[in-house]
């Protein structure tokens, strides 16, 4: 079946370092792939999406690349701020299934310190 | 400012009352879902509907008793849970289909439940 791969965290970072977050995944056919951050005590945002092989995603200064050939999708920030602190998952959607519903990987907590 | 709007945001009930989350959405979307999430988990899916119609039931307690009123309303009626049952509800909604696996879910903030 369909499953997501993500780094364990939590990842702590000082305010303007470089972020990356790996995540890798299994499925069948093409999948459309997804991160969503997740701010304590809401709901999940979708950050950006790809979906379709070498893809880029990009939104509010994250970026993430569809690698078909190495099945990943990590996410990458040049520099962080404290107000990235959140937890982030990578998910995909696998059409071959006929799921509705997004497979998530167990989300990674990035912690920014000033 | 989220487009899926869930109500209450938090909620405690003891096991023996029956409550109801609400979850509304006005994107067009013809796909609903409910998903829970434990603390440092990601979230699980509960239920999807699809045109009004319930199409996946990830075998789900009966204690959980979903329904959709019309393409805009989600509910979760609840009855009889157990402590286990605390825990982040959250909604989504997307467009179903094949040509729109593409499109992402949209959540809402969800309801903090607190079973005593």
């Amino acid at each position: 079946g369909d499953s997501v791969t993500q780094m364990e965290g939590p990842v702590t970072l000082s305010e303007e370092a470089f972020l990356t977050i790996n995540c890798t995944y299994t499925a069948t056919g093409y999948p459309s792939l997804f991160w969503y951050v997740q701010y304590p005590g809401e709901g999940l945002q979708l950050l950006l999406k790809a979906t379709k092989a070498d893809d880029k995603g990009s939104n509010k200064g994250f970026e993430a690349t569809y690698r078909k050939e190495t099945t990943s999708f990590h996410l990458e920030k040049g520099s962080v701020q404290v107000s990235d602190s959140a937890v982030y998952f990578c998910a995909l959607r696998s059409p071959d299934t006929g799921r509705r519903a997004l497979t998530f990987g167990s989300g990674t907590r990035l912690q920014v310190q000033p | 400012d989220t487009e899926v709007t869930q109500t209450p945001k938090h909620l405690v009930m003891g096991m023996t009352n029956k409550k109801s989350l609400k979850c509304e959405q006005h994107m067009g979307h013809r796909a609903m879902y409910w998903y829970k999430q434990k603390a440092k988990k990601p979230p699980e899916l509960m239920f999807v509907y699809s045109y009004e119609k319930l199409s996946i039931n990830e075998s789900v307690p009966s204690r959980f008793s979903p329904e959709c009123p019309n393409s805009s309303l989600l509910n979760l009626h609840l009855h009889a849970l157990q402590p286990e049952d605390s825990a982040l509800y959250l909604c989504a909604s997307s467009q179903p289909g094949q040509g729109t696996l593409n499109q992402p879910q949209h959540f809402g903030d969800g309801t903090r439940l607190s079973i005593l």
